[in-house]
């Protein structure tokens, strides 16, 4: 677990905030993931990034936007959240077979971070 | 089209009994299939995986599942639960083509009883 960090790891926000989360890998890896965990739902896939460009959007609102400065930073930036969007969002890692894809590889998860939305 | 189901979302089990946790999955192409536990406050941590190797596949912390392709299924067991089993533990299937295609069934809660 500690090959993939997220902060905070609590974080309670206003519809109006703006916050970053944040999510680093240690294990030189070339693919990073968000997802969005909610309770009685299965994971859902948000974004990938391959080799620092993002190769899916899963149909993610505008209020979320990612960012992959390079190989081992992921950060998700979230402005006018609403309600329905707390959640825990785990971030993950893997090193890819081939560029471009970004997948199918075994993920390593971080703790993930719990989002409130009041 | 892909999918995966975890037959049971809660299963629960006396200390030192065999654990069984159930999933099917469809896939148009030979997929790789994972199983993925999740304990409280932690993010999910690789159980095992099945990539077209060996059928039974074994795991850490005792757990193995067999890929048996004439029941599209992959079960996940252990011979004797253990109090630290207890988790949220989610089986994933993915057919390579995109990280879109990387589908998580809806876990399964495994509780042990002393």
């Amino acid at each position: 677990e500690t090959g993939v960090t997220q902060t905070p790891r609590h974080l309670v926000m206003g519809m109006t905030n703006k916050k970053s989360l944040k999510c680093e890998q240690h294990l030189g890896h070339n693919a990073m993931y968000w997802y969005k965990q909610s309770a009685k739902k299965p994971l859902e896939l948000m974004f990938v990034y391959s080799l620092e460009e993002r190769v899916e959007n899963n149909s993610v609102p505008s209020r979320f936007s990612p960012e992959c400065p390079n190989s081992s930073h992921l950060f998700l930036h979230l402005h006018t959240l609403q309600p329905e969007d707390s959640a825990l969002y785990l971030c993950a890692s893997s090193q890819t077979p081939r560029s471009g894809t970004g997948l199918a590889d075994t993920q390593y998860f971080g703790p993930g971070t719990r989002l409130t939305v009041l | 089209a892909q999918s995966v189901t975890q037959l049971d979302s809660h299963v629960s089990v006396s200390e030192g009994t065999p654990v069984l946790l159930r999933c099917n999955y469809s896939s148009s192409y030979s997929p790789s299939l994972f199983w993925y536990v999740q304990h409280p406050n932690k993010g999910l941590q690789l159980l095992l995986k099945y990539t077209s190797a060996a059928t039974l596949v074994k795991g850490i912390n005792g757990f193995e599942a067999e890929f048996k392709k004439s029941e599209t299924s992959f079960h996940l067991t252990k011979p004797s639960a253990h109090m630290s089993d207890a988790a949220e533990y989610f089986c994933v299937v993915s057919d390579h083509s995109s990280a879109s295609k990387i589908i998580f069934g809806s876990g399964t809660r495994l509780s042990i009883r002393p």
